[in-house]
């Protein structure tokens, strides 16, 4: 138990679905991110939230769509998605005050995608 | 675009054989090196954060070393048990304006054997 929520653990969605995962962190935590993993990859950096704002957003398509409504949850808004777009998402949590880059990340289990 | 490398991809070790892997980063705008442990079906779970050239770190039978002149860190597992069977991956650290950007290596699968 790390501290870090996913829901669900797998989903399964059609290319015409609109979905969304979920995270929430107990941890108190004040930086919130979505990774992702696909086959064969190394985890990949999706988006960055610091107190409740975004601050990174990697080039990720238009059809992943974060939300961030305080610093415990942050939801992954799905639509539209592609069969490449299968993947494994986690979520992770941090507490970033001092921005020395010293402090570990607590991931969840993540969430195992299938676009159909 | 950051290249962060590991070797090797995989590894079959025997129980009680020691081993390590090494992770390469850029050495220029360091900030910092994470080792991550991640075990099937559970999340990557922190072993080490470092940040300081010359840093060893341990943590049982697993410690770690860190060159950031050169751009590289080792990890060590001495006499390696069934239960250290997980992917070991490292990520490298950018200053975002908040929040780090970690970016990962796609990590060394190790596998200990009885």
């Amino acid at each position: 138990e790390t501290g870090v929520t996913q829901t669900p653990r797998h989903l399964v969605m059609g290319m015409t679905n609109k979905k969304s995962l979920k995270c929430e962190q107990h941890l108190g935590h004040n930086a919130m991110y979505w990774y992702k993993q696909s086959a064969k990859k190394p985890l990949e950096l999706m988006f960055v939230y610091n107190f409740k704002e975004q601050t990174e957003n990697n080039s990720v398509p238009s059809r992943f769509s974060p939300e961030c409504p305080n610093s415990s949850h942050l939801f992954l808004h799905l639509h539209t998605l592609q069969p490449e777009d299968s993947a494994l998402y986690l979520c992770a949590s941090s507490q970033e005050t001092t921005g020395t880059g010293n402090t570990e990340a607590f991931f969840g289990q993540g969430t195992r995608l299938t676009v159909v | 675009i950051l290249n962060v490398e590991q070797s090797p991809q995989s590894l079959h070790v025997q129980e009680g054989d020691s081993t390590n892997f090494t992770c390469s980063f850029p050495s220029s705008n360091f900030y910092a090196l994470h080792w991550y442990r991640w075990e099937t079906a559970k999340s990557p779970e922190a072993l080490f954060v470092m940040t300081l050239n010359g840093d060893e770190k341990k943590k049982g039978r697993i410690s770690a070393t860190l060159n950031t002149k050169e751009g590289y860190s080792y990890l060590y597992i001495k006499g390696s048990q069934p239960e250290d069977s997980a992917t070991y991956l490292c990520a490298f650290i950018i200053l975002t304006g908040g929040g780090n950007k970690l970016t990962f290596g796609t990590g060394t699968q190790l596998k200990v054997e009885l």
